[in-house]
């Protein structure tokens, strides 16, 4: 099946700094990514729509100037968490569309903010 | 607008019992339906996914699904549980139309005990 990576795995930065997270589709090509967000035994919360080559679309509530979008490639999004704070701590995960409507999930990345 | 109602927060059921996890949608459009399960720090696997035709559904791991329009249900089934189907499962829909953004429930927690 497809594959979806993400990296790192795991970061820890200190308050104010930023950190920009990857996700790459391996072997398949992925004009759209959705970026999630899942805090402790919660369900996931969408944050933004990766569209390759245009504009990311955000949910209401997701600040598009803290959370920033990049979809350079057909294989490659990256999120970029901005002056990041404590509480933008969280499970981070991303995912690509496939074939038939399931959706490919990278394995997440753990941010913490000292 | 979707949303997907997850009854059980948790599930706690003996080895070599049978399992249900409840799942119940609304949608104002035809929609897709998908059980993803997610093991400890990892992202989501697909499970099994309803798009047409025959309304039960088998998956991986020996997990099924049957989905009931009239009662707007998408309920996972195993016959018999193990221990390592000890994970968190997402029940998820998206819309027919092919946007692909998904809504997830808030996870139902399935513990196997020894």
């Amino acid at each position: 099946g497809a594959v979806v990576s993400q990296h790192p795995s795991r970061v820890i930065c200190k308050s104010g700094t930023s950190v920009k997270i990857e996700c790459r589709s391996l072997d398949f090509q992925a004009t759209t990514m959705f970026w999630y967000r899942q805090f402790p035994k919660q369900s996931l919360m969408l944050m933004a729509t990766s569209n390759e080559g245009s504009k990311a679309t955000y949910e209401q509530g997701v600040e598009k100037d803290k959370f920033l979008i990049n979809h350079a490639s057909l294989t490659l999004s990256t999120l970029t968490v901005t002056s990041a704070h404590p509480e933008d701590s969280s499970f981070y995960i991303c995912s690509a569309p496939g074939q038939y409507y399931e959706q490919y999930f990278g394995p997440g990345t753990r941010l913490t903010v000292t | 607008a979707q949303s997907v109602t997850q009854l059980d927060s948790q599930v706690p059921v003996f080895e070599e019992a049978p399992v249900e996890l409840r799942c119940n949608y609304s949608s104002s459009v035809s929609v897709y339906l998908f059980w993803y399960v997610q093991y400890p720090n990892q992202g989501l696997q697909l499970l099994l996914k309803y798009l047409s035709g025959s309304t039960l559904v088998k998956g991986i791991n020996g997990f099924e699904a049957e989905f009931n329009k009239s009662q707007t249900s998408f309920h996972l089934r195993k016959p018999s549980v193990h221990i390592s189907d000890t994970a968190e499962y997402f029940c998820a829909v998206s819309d027919s139309g092919g946007y692909q953004k998904v809504t997830f429930g808030t996870g139902t927690k399935l513990q196997v005990i020894p």
